[in-house]
């Protein structure tokens, strides 16, 4: 089937900083891909659709000058957290629309831990 | 905007026993997902459900749709403990988002 990767898989910064998660679909040309957040214990929030080529579109509520999205190519998406608060903690998640477009994969997820 | 309810948020049940989760979504779609996630992990497909009436199973679980009622269930038949995890439903609304339900954080006790 088809293969989500993303890295790091978790990564801890300082308060202030920037850090950069990367999303890649191994096997497959991903046109669409997703970045959910999720905090303990609670379920998946869509944070924003991204498609290759074009600007992302971010859902109600988040800031797109904080969360950097971009998707150069057909098989990476990434998603920059800009001047990290300890607030932005949380479980990353991507995913890429099946070449079929039934249904996501869903990438391992990374742990985002800011100090 | 699409709302996806599961219920119980939280089940706890003994090995050995039958049990079903519930998925209701407040608008149509014929596209259904059920995903089960470990402690610190991402998600793992467990069906897709693309009609109305479609059933799939996969060992001790059962996945089932009514789109006319808007709803879908995961029964879980003869629980184990490697069952225990959280399980979430997901709606497609044939665009290009997923709306996913609220979770079920299932404990099977020996």
């Amino acid at each position: 089937g088809a293969v989500v990767s993303q890295h790091p898989s978790w990564v801890i910064c300082k308060s202030g900083t920037s850090v950069k998660i990367e999303c890649r679909s191994l096997d497959f040309q991903a046109t669409t891909m997703f970045w959910y957040r999720q905090f303990p214990k609670q379920s998946l929030m869509l944070m924003a659709t991204s498609n290759e080529g074009s600007k992302a579109t971010y859902e109600q509520g988040v800031e797109k000058d904080k969360f950097l999205i971009n998707h150069a190519s057909l098989t990476l998406s990434t998603l920059t957290v800009t001047s990290a608060h300890p607030e932005d903690s949380s479980f990353y998640i991507c995913s890429a629309r099946t070449p079929a477009g039934l249904g996501q994969y869903f990438g391992p997820g990374t742990r985002l831990t800011v100090t | 905007e699409l709302k996806v309810e599961q219920n119980p948020l939280f089940l706890s049940m003994q090995e050995g026993k039958n049990y079903t989760i519930y998925c209701n979504y407040s608008t149509t779609s014929d596209r259904l997902y059920w995903y089960r996630q470990d402690p610190g992990k991402s998600l793992e497909s467990l069906f897709v459900l693309l009609s109305n009436g479609a059933v799939k199973q996969e060992g001790r679980l059962m996945a089932s749709l009514d789109t006319k009622a808007r709803l879908s269930t995961l029964h879980i038949t003869a629980a184990v403990h490697d069952l225990s995890a959280t399980y979430f439903c997901a709606v497609d609304n044939t665009g290009n988002q997923f709306y996913f339900g609220t979770g079920t954080s299932l404990t099977v006790i020996p």
